[in-house]
């Protein structure tokens, strides 16, 4: 079974420009989390979607936001992009939401802010 | 306010040995405890869970306790081999919203010479 891929792996942007970021989950997974993952602040939770609707959402201002398709791919969008959201960005998927879960991570997309 | 603490300083141990990393919280009720292993540049990897109500569990050479009085938990990897070298991150979940969400620690990075 294939793992949880990210796309692009690595990414450079300047500020003021957005992002966005593709994950595909494993197959028969429902539930992808997003989290930001920086040496300062260690990995924080960033938003969780389940059938395409947002779970939950972590303490990020509004310029990061994601979306689910139906499926189970996601996306997560950043605009106007600051110095501080340089980092790793990974995604984890799961089989379905809350819970005793085991979460899947994928590799991660190293987003460099310039 | 809520804390999850991990031993920021690398542990270096002998190959062989047991290695003991641990994971201290405050002003968290979790439901369960997860341990992750991340390597360079790689998103993390699920080791162990464990619930609030379970003591101890263990896995292969891996074995995870839960004190909810002491609100610490520790991670023992018995034999230890240069293979174990990683960062070793705590992850607590506390219902929020309807879901769990995790919330990891900063990590600690063991280091097994041979």
């Amino acid at each position: 079974k294939a793992g949880v891929t990210q796309t692009p792996r690595y990414l450079i942007k300047t500020r003021g420009q957005q992002v966005t970021l593709s994950c595909s989950p494993i197959s028969g997974h429902r539930s992808v989390s997003w989290y930001q993952q920086t040496p300062g602040q260690g990995l924080q939770f960033l938003f969780e979607y389940f059938s395409e609707t947002q779970r939950n959402k972590g303490n990020f201002p509004g310029r990061f936001s994601g979306r689910q398709f139906s499926n189970s791919r996601s996306e997560m969008n950043v605009s106007t992009l600051e110095l501080g959201d340089s980092a790793l960005y990974l995604c984890a998927s799961s089989l379905t939401s809350g819970g005793y879960n085991e979460q899947f991570f994928g590799p991660g997309t190293r987003l460099t802010v310039l | 306010s809520q804390k999850i603490e991990q031993n920021s300083e690398a542990l270096n141990i002998q190959e062989g040995k047991t290695a003991t990393l641990t994971c201290n919280y405050t002003n968290y009720s979790p439901a369960y405890l997860q341990w992750y292993r991340q390597d360079p540049g790689r998103g993390p990897v699920f080791l162990l869970l464990i619930r609030e109500n379970e003591k101890e569990k263990r896995k292969e050479r891996l074995k995870v306790t839960f004190d909810t009085t002491l609100k610490q938990s520790l991670f023992h990897i018995t034999a230890s081999q240069p293979a174990d070298s990683a960062t070793y991150l705590c992850a607590l979940a506390a219902l929020s919203g309807g879901s769990y969400i995790p919330t990891f620690g900063r990590g600690t990075s063991l280091i097994v010479h041979p």
